[in-house]
């Protein structure tokens, strides 16, 4: 199983600054790592897949980066509806996994 | 607009069974790969299963493999989550899951339902 492994734990940043979450892998995921929002008492929303594709209707301050075992998600000039829980995951091999998880909170 | 819908959950005893079902709208639900995720109360996602657009490709995470049977009627446009042999520990939010593309049962998921909640305990 591919541990998917997110740093930091918590992350205590101001509206407007520039936020960034890494991800890194147990072994290769060659480019198949997306990145998810979730805020409380909703699932996730996916964000970014294939490690640096954004989805449909996701806004251009988020951007992923990185291939093989680490990987990155930045989130430029943060709004206040950014402040959520992000969590990686890999599609490489099943199982599918997750990371534990970074919190975005407001400092 | 793109809709899914879980149904089924409830309290159940450790050992009971539970089916789970999800309907889903908005797209053509025969050509996409589905998924069932959790999510246990404070902790992060889990991949439960994922079941290919025709029905004929299951995968499972070991934790429900031998437990958990992944299914879909492309008719009633639903997938379902038969969980058998129930433990504290299944107790989750669990989500379905649709694949954000065609014909690739394992891709990321670009839509979820708000999920149903499944407690096990006596």
């Amino acid at each position: 199983e591919i541990v998917l492994t997110q740093s930091p734990a918590t992350l205590s940043l101001s509206p407007g600054e520039r936020a960034t979450l890494s991800c890194r892998a147990s072994q290769s995921v060659s480019s198949n790592l997306a990145w998810y929002q979730q805020k409380p008492g909703q699932a996730p929303r996916l964000l970014i897949y294939d490690a640096s594709n954004r989805a449909t209707g996701i806004p251009a301050r988020f951007s992923g980066s990185g291939s093989g075992t680490d990987f990155t998600l930045t989130i430029n000039s943060l709004e206040p509806e950014d402040f959520a829980v992000y969590y990686c995951q890999q599609r490489r091999n099943w199982p599918i996994t997750f990371g534990q998880g970074t919190r975005l909170e407001i400092k | 607009e793109v809709q899914l819908l879980e149904s089924g959950g409830g309290l159940v005893q450790p050992g009971g069974s539970l089916r789970l079902s999800c309907a889903g709208s908005g797209f053509i639900f025969s050509t996409y790969g589905m998924s069932w995720v959790r999510q246990a109360p404070g902790k992060g996602p889990e991949w439960v299963s994922a079941l290919s657009a025709s029905g004929t490709a299951t995968y499972y995470g070991d934790s429900v493999k031998g437990r958990f049977t992944i299914s879909r009627d492309n008719s009633k446009n639903t997938l379902y989550l038969q969980m058998n042999s129930l433990r504290a520990e299944d107790t989750a939010v669990y989500f379905c899951a649709k694949a954000r593309i065609t014909h690739d049962s394992s891709d990321f998921p670009d839509q979820w339902g708000q999920g149903t909640l499944v407690t096990v305990s006596p």
